[in-house]
């Protein structure tokens, strides 16, 4: 699976769109781009996720670039809830690590009131 | 509610003291698996079971065992805890096929204390 590069840490203030990058400069072209959320050491949360097109659902945006190389999570307005560690995953969607998710150290963002 | 559950949520133990976390999920998911947090290190696979019967080491394998007899349950033995074994344990699941989300569901995670 791709390295991922993301920010250690982010700011938002409340009600404010939270833009959260991701570095994959070594992504090939069957890997998939994930994000979750881990809230306080509860179990991880899926966000979203994608391959080349943008995407959107209930909870966020992906942005992913022409070359694919980053992407961008967007929370569109962020609520003291979407305070938590956020992590970029870049995988395929089988092989032999088939289910296995590689977590970083991902982005701990917080949001101010 | 879709959901995985895992028993108990906080236990202090012994070393050497045997010890079993269910995992119970109740989507129908083939797959299914064992992961532990600790600090600086992220979350590392332990087991996965890719269906009923049919189990596999992850990354950190040591010291555990697994079973899966069902498809709903994936518990997680610690034979002999040792204090290395202090951590934070999520079970997760999903379902498998081609085209079908990677979308993942955790448990909401077992702190574990050996002493």
């Amino acid at each position: 699976d791709a390295k991922t590069t993301q920010p250690p840490s982010m700011d938002c203030a409340e009600g404010r769109a939270a833009n959260l990058p991701c570095n994959h400069s070594t992504i090939s072209g069957n890997e998939y781009v994930y994000w979750y959320r881990q809230i306080h050491s509860q179990g991880p949360q899926y966000i979203i996720h994608g391959l080349k097109n943008n995407e959107t659902n209930e909870m966020a945006s992906l942005i992913i670039t022409e070359d694919r190389k980053s992407s961008t999570l967007i929370l569109p307005h962020a609520t003291l809830r979407d305070t938590a560690v956020y992590y970029c995953i870049v995988r395929v969607t089988g092989g032999t690590s088939y289910g296995k998710l590689t977590f970083g150290q991902g982005t701990i963002l917080t949001v101010h009131p | 509610e879709a959901q995985v559950t895992q028993n108990p949520r906080y236990l202090i133990t012994v070393t050497g003291k045997k010890l079993t976390v269910t995992c119970s999920q109740n989507m129908n998911h083939e797959y299914m698996s064992w992961y532990r947090q600790d600090p600086g290190l992220g979350l590392r696979q332990i087991y996965y079971s890719m269906n009923v019967e049919v189990t596999d080491k992850g990354d950190v394998p040591e010291g555990y065992k697994v079973s899966r007899k069902e498809k709903r349950n994936f518990p997680l033995i610690l034979e002999s805890p040792s204090p290395n074994q202090t951590s934070l344990y999520f079970c997760a699941s999903r379902r498998t096929g081609i085209g079908l989300s990677y979308e993942q569901y955790f448990g909401p995670g077992t702190r574990l204390t050996v002493t």
